[in-house]
């Protein structure tokens, strides 16, 4: 079974701290994926990667940067965190190859910004 | 990003009833996958249909079957025979290049 998992479920920060989200995943894929999850948004892609040091911006990159040294680890990161970026953060992983490969994800990680 | 809309925010059925999501789409592209993922209450998000754009045959995995509508890009997903362990938040998920998500419906079994 491929395992996705993230560093934290819950985390609290206070404004302005740099805070970074890890992400590993168990089953040599090549893409990997960081989303927002809020309340009547759905999810929201914030940075993909789909090779070691490649990254590439999502639909809301503003505030966020990624870090990807290692195929198996994709990390997040707030520069400096901001209350805006209170939600839920969800980590996914996939094969590459074709658009209809499944994504799997992690538990993901609630932050809140206080 | 392509747009995605889950009109229906909230949903409730009784145990061993049938229920359906509905699911509309923007896009200008010719192929390209739909998909239907759950989110139980805790837990990680898992994929429980997906449907491709090209194959006219509405997809079906058990309990769970689409009903793919392309000129009219509509995706609804149904559940039959529900149960308990069908509570859960569903996405419906756009795909070309990069996966565009709907807002999410909350499905809730009632015993």
């Amino acid at each position: 079974d491929v395992k996705v998992t993230q560093s934290s479920r819950y985390l609290v920060k206070r404004t302005g701290e740099k805070v970074f989200l890890e992400c590993v995943q168990d089953m040599d894929h090549e893409n990997m994926f960081w989303y927002r999850q809020d309340p009547g948004l759905g999810l929201r892609l914030i940075y993909f990667s789909y090779d070691v040091k490649m990254k590439e911006k999502g639909d809301i990159p503003e505030g966020y940067s990624v870090s990807r040294e290692k195929k198996e680890r994709f990390s997040l990161i707030l520069e400096s965190a901001s209350t805006n970026q209170t939600s839920m953060y969800l980590c996914a992983s996939s094969l590459s190859g074709a658009q209809g490969n499944e994504q799997y994800f992690g538990p993901g990680t609630r932050l809140t910004v206080t | 990003a392509q747009t995605v809309t889950q009109s229906q925010p909230e949903m409730s059925v009784q145990e061993a009833e049938t229920v359906t999501l509905s699911c509309t789409y923007d896009t200008s592209e010719n192929n390209y996958y739909l998909f239907w993922y759950k989110q139980p209450p805790s837990r990680q998000m898992i994929l429980v249909i997906r449907q491709e754009a090209y194959k006219q045959q509405n997809a079906t995995e058990n309990r769970f079957s689409v009903n793919f509508q392309k000129a009219a890009k509509s995706f609804s997903l149904k559940i039959s025979d529900s149960q308990l362990g069908d509570t859960a938040m569903y996405f419906c998920a756009f795909n070309y290049y990069k996966l565009s998500f709907g807002a999410g419906t909350t499905v809730t079994v009632r015993a």
